[in-house]
């Protein structure tokens, strides 16, 4: 079946340090690959995307580029701030959209982002 | 728009009891999906419906748990007889069918004691 697995968290950083989470993934066919940010008290929101290999999606400084080759999705971020503390979800779906398939997440990772 | 707006935003019911919650999704989207999170655990997928049809169902939907969509338009879903492992959180999420991603309501946290 699909499925996505992240790195255990929690993840601690101070300020200004350099931020990884690795995202593997097992698909039959090729999907798509999503990155979403959840805020403490509020839904989740998608926070970048690739549809296909080689595919790299950008925003707010996050990046993360589609591994055909490792089946991987890695989040990599340059510089962190106190406000990207949060739980990010790597996830797979067979819409490139992603919004008109299912999505598969994978467990979640807990970054907490100290001043 | 609002965006999507879940209600109740806490639940708590004493095991045995009867449960509904209710999702209102963006006014244009026309699929609706249901996810359940547990605890250190990413989002499931549970089911969806295009307008007012249910058009796929997850395993993990026990008969004990039951989704409509009646005009189309607002969600709800009932969990019958709850159980202590039906305590989560129940996320729903809107789309508009292949014009893009899904927008997430902030969930109903649901504990059964």
């Amino acid at each position: 079946g699909n499925s996505v697995t992240q790195m255990e968290g929690p993840v601690t950083l101070s300020e200004e340090a350099f931020l990884t989470i690795n995202c593997t993934y097992t698909a039959t066919g090729y999907p798509s690959l999503f990155w979403y940010v959840q805020y403490p008290g509020e839904g989740l929101q998608l926070l970048l995307k690739a549809t296909k290999a080689d595919d790299k999606g950008s925003n707010k400084g996050f990046e993360a580029t589609y591994r055909k080759e490792t089946t991987s999705f890695h989040l990599e971020k340059g510089s962190v701030q106190v406000s990207d503390s949060a739980v990010y979800f790597c996830a797979l779906s067979f819409d490139p959209q992603g919004g008109s398939e299912k999505l598969v997440f994978g467990k979640g990772t807990k970054l907490t982002v100290n001043p | 728009d609002t965006g999507v707006s879940q209600n109740p935003r806490h639940k708590i019911t004493k095991r045995g009891q009867n449960v509904t919650f209710r999702c209102d999704p963006i006014s244009e989207h026309n699929r609706l999906y249901w996810y359940r999170q547990t605890l250190g655990q990413g989002p499931e997928f549970l089911t969806y419906f295009q307008n007012e049809a249910q058009l796929e169902k997850s395993r993990l939907l026990s008969d004990r748990f039951s989704a409509e969509r009646p005009k189309g338009s607002f969600s709800t879903l009932e969990i019958q007889r709850t159980e202590q492992g039906d305590s989560a959180m129940y996320l729903c999420a809107s789309s508009l069918a292949y014009r893009g991603g899904y927008t997430f309501g902030s969930g109903t946290r649901l504990t059964v004691v």
